[in-house]
């Protein structure tokens, strides 16, 4: 069975400085891999989702990710943070096949983003 | 324009008693997903349903329930045998199979809280 982890619980960026959340997962074959974000009452929105082909995948918002098939990660980054980007960040693997489009989710990495 | 409809966005059970979430899509995507989110916990999956008049278990289904009785909706009901409630719940569809249809669009959720 898939599964994710996120090893950071919180993270603490000043503004205009760069982020990067980690993302490991557990499969036996190249996954789908999803990061979402989800602001505070709100439902999650899609960064990024990679698939296949080139591992360094665009999102929006200036998010980017990229996916390391010899470690299992697939880490998001920013450049420049804002301080609208300070939110609770989800990274979700998905089954190719045989599993009914579900995603399984990682704990979350929730982003403070000080002046 | 297209997208999901989660009501009510706040709902307050009393003990023994049965509620129904309501979520609404006007994607015309086939599969809905009903998650849970609690703190530090992520998403867990509780029922599914790939198309009309069928719908499967995920994780936690216990204490809940679903229908499908048609593509635009899939109300959750949660029940008096769910003992803890109280969680934020996330409603979500897909298109169909393949690449670009894979990854899902959320509705904003339904906070549950057991008075």
């Amino acid at each position: 069975a898939q599964s994710v982890t996120q090893p950071d619980i919180h993270i603490t960026v000043s503004e205009g400085a760069s982020l990067e959340l980690r993302c490991n997962y557990s499969y036996g074959a190249t996954p789908y891999l999803f990061w979402y974000v989800q602001s505070p009452g709100q439902g999650l929105q899609l960064l990024l989702k990679y698939f296949s082909g080139d591992t360094l995948v665009q999102g929006i918002k200036g998010f980017e990710a990229e996916f390391k098939r010899s470690q299992s990660s697939f880490n998001l980054r920013k450049p420049s943070v804002h301080w609208s980007d300070a939110a609770e960040y989800f990274c979700a693997v998905g089954a190719k096949t045989g599993s009914w489009g579900k995603l399984q989710f990682g704990a979350g990495t929730q982003v403070v983003v000080t002046p | 324009d297209g997208g999901i409809t989660q009501s009510p966005k706040y709902l307050f059970r009393k003990e023994g008693q049965n509620v129904t979430l309501s979520c609404e899509q006007n994607l015309n995507h086939d599969a809905m997903y009903w998650y849970r989110q609690d703190p530090g916990q992520g998403l867990r999956l509780i029922y599914y349903s790939q198309i009309v008049n069928d719908f499967q278990k995920g994780d936690i289904a216990e204490g809940y329930s679903v229908s499908r009785e048609k593509k635009e909706s899939f109300p959750l009901t949660v029940t008096s045998a769910q003992k803890n409630p109280t969680a934020f719940y996330l409603c979500a569809s897909r298109g169909g199979t393949g690449d670009s249809n894979y990854g899902y669009t959320f509705g904003s959720g339904t906070r549950l809280t057991v008075v």
